[in-house]
């Protein structure tokens, strides 16, 4: 069964620091989508990507924060210069018509 | 605001019996999807309900769903210790984002 890969698993940076989480998406899908999850907290929309260009952002995804398709099958979130409270899971979403597929998720965490 | 809220936060029954929890949310939605997460796991989506439909089931799932009330509820029967996870309900409003709940954490003693 096809599934939405992540890496890395986990990622341990430096406050400052640029790091770039990885997806691959399942092949045929159309939207694209990351999410976050605060430990102990809800999941929460980022973004959302649709014909190479975001459809929708959320109050949460601001400069700092940039998303590429860089070719045909990965799918890229940037954070340029993380804060401690970007520390979460990050969670890469692909859908074809109604049902979102989600990856295994990145954990980030920001010292 | 945030849209589905699930309640109880937290559930606990014995092996074979069944477990219940609601969401409820605030604004019309297109679907209403029930998503699992094993402890600092991913998601795992289990079923999703149309706003035009009002009960599915899938397996062991049982879920409803009432527009007028803007609520659902997923029904697990006959638990086992692996349904203990996270249970979320997310609701889609349009084709390009959940809106995901607290969760509900569902724990099955054997």
């Amino acid at each position: 069964e096809p599934e939405v890969t992540q890496t890395p698993s986990h990622q341990v940076t430096q406050m400052g620091q640029e790091v770039i989480l990885r997806c691959v998406p399942i092949s045929n899908h159309l939207y694209f989508y990351w999410y976050r999850q605060i430990l102990g907290q809800k999941v929460e929309f980022l973004v959302s990507f649709y014909n190479n260009e975001i459809s929708e952002k959320s109050e949460i995804f601001d400069d700092q924060f940039s998303v590429e398709r860089p070719d045909g099958s990965n799918f890229t979130l940037k954070i340029r210069s993380t804060k401690l409270e970007d520390s979460a899971m990050y969670f890469c979403a692909s859908l074809l018509t109604n049902e979102q597929f989600f990856g295994p998720g990145t954990r980030l965490t920001v010292l | 605001s945030q849209q589905g809220e699930e309640d109880p936060q937290a559930l606990s029954i014995q092996e074979g019996e069944n477990a219940t929890m609601n969401c409820s949310y605030k604004t019309s939605i297109n679907n209403l999807q029930w998503y699992r997460q094993n402890s600092g796991r991913g998601l795992v989506h289990l079923i999703l309900i149309r706003s035009n439909e009002r009960e599915k089931h899938s397996g062991r799932l049982r879920v409803t769903l009432d527009t007028s009330k803007k609520s659902s509820s997923l029904l697990i029967t006959a638990s086992r210790a692996a349904d203990t996870a996270s249970y979320f309900c997310a609701t889609d409003i349009n084709d390009y984002k959940l809106s995901f709940g607290a969760g509900t954490t569902v724990t099955v003693r054997a």
